[in-house]
């Protein structure tokens, strides 16, 4: 089955230290995001990507950091320069900037914990 | 830049009774799409219904429409005849598919439904 999977769904990281969030989809989608979301917050774009080997920075980039070195791959990685990682992290496919059939498609979701 | 505002942080119904949720959205595009996503307490987003901008009529998914109103830049959601199975988070999205286009989301409404 076709689908986009995050993993793990729990992470606990010590301050001071970088942990990488997996994002794998096998929709063939081009376009693919991370979002961050708070409690009242709603989900908030840290990074996105429309083609393999770029990327752009969303509203909230700062202390993350990406790749996009497959079309099926989007690793994020929560560096110590993120002060407040503590959150709920959402990652989305999408077919892509044409104009048909343009519903994204959601992993579960990682929380992560700083300890 | 678009923007994406949900001025009910909060609403509640009945279940069998009729509920709208607003949302409002700024963008100077005049292609697009709009999208209401639900977020259950298992967190895994699910598409409600979706809007092309160039379509005049609104979107009718079973029991959810969506009054588009293009003008005043407007889409709310109307859930007819609630089920206990709504209750969850609602997410209003908009997504412009040019080749920088990406998703965003607005904070979202808590929608509970009570027997």
């Amino acid at each position: 089955d076709g689908g986009i999977t995050q993993s793990p769904k729990y992470l606990f990281r010590k301050e001071g230290q970088n942990v990488t969030l997996s994002c794998e989809q096998n929709l063939n989608h081009d376009a693919m995001y991370w979002y961050r979301q708070d409690p009242g917050q709603g989900l908030r774009l840290i990074y996105y990507s429309q083609i393999v080997n770029d990327f752009q920075k969303g509203d909230i980039a700062e202390g993350y950091s990406v790749s996009r070195e497959k079309k099926e791959s989007f690793p994020l990685t929560v560096t110590s320069a993120q002060k407040n990682p503590t959150a709920f992290y959402l990652c989305a496919s999408q077919r892509g900037s044409g104009w048909v059939n343009t519903e994204a498609f959601f992993g579960q979701g990682t929380r992560l914990t700083v300890v | 830049a678009q923007t994406v505002t949900q001025s009910q942080p909060e609403m509640s119904v009945q279940e069998a009774e009729t509920v709208t949720l607003s949302c409002t959205y700024d963008t100077s595009e005049s292609n697009y799409y709009l999208f209401w996503y639900k977020q259950p307490p298992s967190r895994q987003m699910i598409l409600v219904i979706r809007q092309e901008a160039y379509k005049q009529q609104n979107a009718t998914e079973n029991r959810f429409s969506v009054n588009f109103q293009k003008a005043a830049k407007s889409f709310s959601l109307k859930i007819s005849d609630s089920q206990l199975g709504d209750t969850a988070m609602y997410f209003c999205a908009f997504h412009y598919g040019g080749s920088q286009g990406n998703l965003i989301f607005g904070k979202g409404t808590k929608l509970s439904v009570k027997p």
